[in-house]
């Protein structure tokens, strides 16, 4: 079965990028969207935006300024990365495929890595 | 963006209770809701997709309900494993997918 695992520090100083890497094992990254979000402690969920093997990504408008997320077809990986962190950045980060249902035409994120903590600190 | 309002944000009940937690939705979303559960210190997991289209793998005792603004995830008969945080998700207007608040269920 397909699975995701995030990895990357788990502590980033104020005004660095931080950056995490997704594995995608048990299946290939071709043919699916793939999506980061992230929670901040004790709060809900947010979406970042997503990438498909075979085209450009797309984010978040009030995050896409700062977000760039890329796909590595050969390594069976996507990552993200965000620029000029804040304390608000603080938040445990999860991948997640995205799967398009022809059925409904809806989108869910039906596999989730079991997420990294990132803190925003100096 | 389309904003999800869920009702209520927390709910005590009992083993063996029907609950049901609904999502609002700021405008029109046809069908294109999905809902979620998390436990403590988990990544979520999709329970429901379409509005009412059991994710495989789901207990039946989960059902989905609605269209248009108004959505209802039910649970019909709660087990002790379903004391989670439940989280309704739109992708009407993508890729601008947008979460409800949450809706804590615990155990009374």
């Amino acid at each position: 079965q397909v699975q995701l695992q995030e990895s990357g520090p788990g502590l980033v100083k104020p005004s660095e990028t931080l950056s995490l890497t997704c594995t995608v094992s048990g299946g290939s990254i071709t043919n699916y969207y793939w999506s980061w979000l992230r929670q901040p402690p004790g709060k809900g969920l947010e979406w970042f935006g997503y990438i498909h093997s075979r085209g450009s990504p797309d984010y978040y408008p009030s995050l896409k300024s700062r977000v760039t997320i890329s796909a590595d077809t050969s390594k069976n990986q996507f990552s993200l990365r965000v620029n000029s962190v804040t304390a608000a950045d603080t938040a445990v980060y999860y991948c997640a495929r995205t799967a398009h249902h022809d059925s409904s035409g809806n989108d869910a994120f039906d596999i989730w890595g079991q997420g990294t903590m990132v803190t925003v600190s100096s | 963006d389309v904003q999800l309002t869920q009702s209520p944000s927390s709910l005590s009940a009992s083993i063996g209770d029907r609950v049901a937690i609904t999502c609002r939705a700021a405008q029109s979303i046809s069908t294109y809701l999905n809902w979620y559960q998390q436990k403590p210190g988990r990544a979520p997991k999709l329970l429901i997709y379409g509005a009412s289209t059991l994710q495989s793998g789901v207990p039946s005792r989960f059902s989905g309900s609605g269209s248009g603004t108004d959505f209802t995830l039910t649970i019909s008969s709660l087990q002790p494993e379903d004391f989670a945080t439940y989280y309704c998700q739109q992708s009407y207007v993508i890729p601008r997918y947008t979460f409800g608040q949450g809706t804590k269920l615990e155990i009374k």
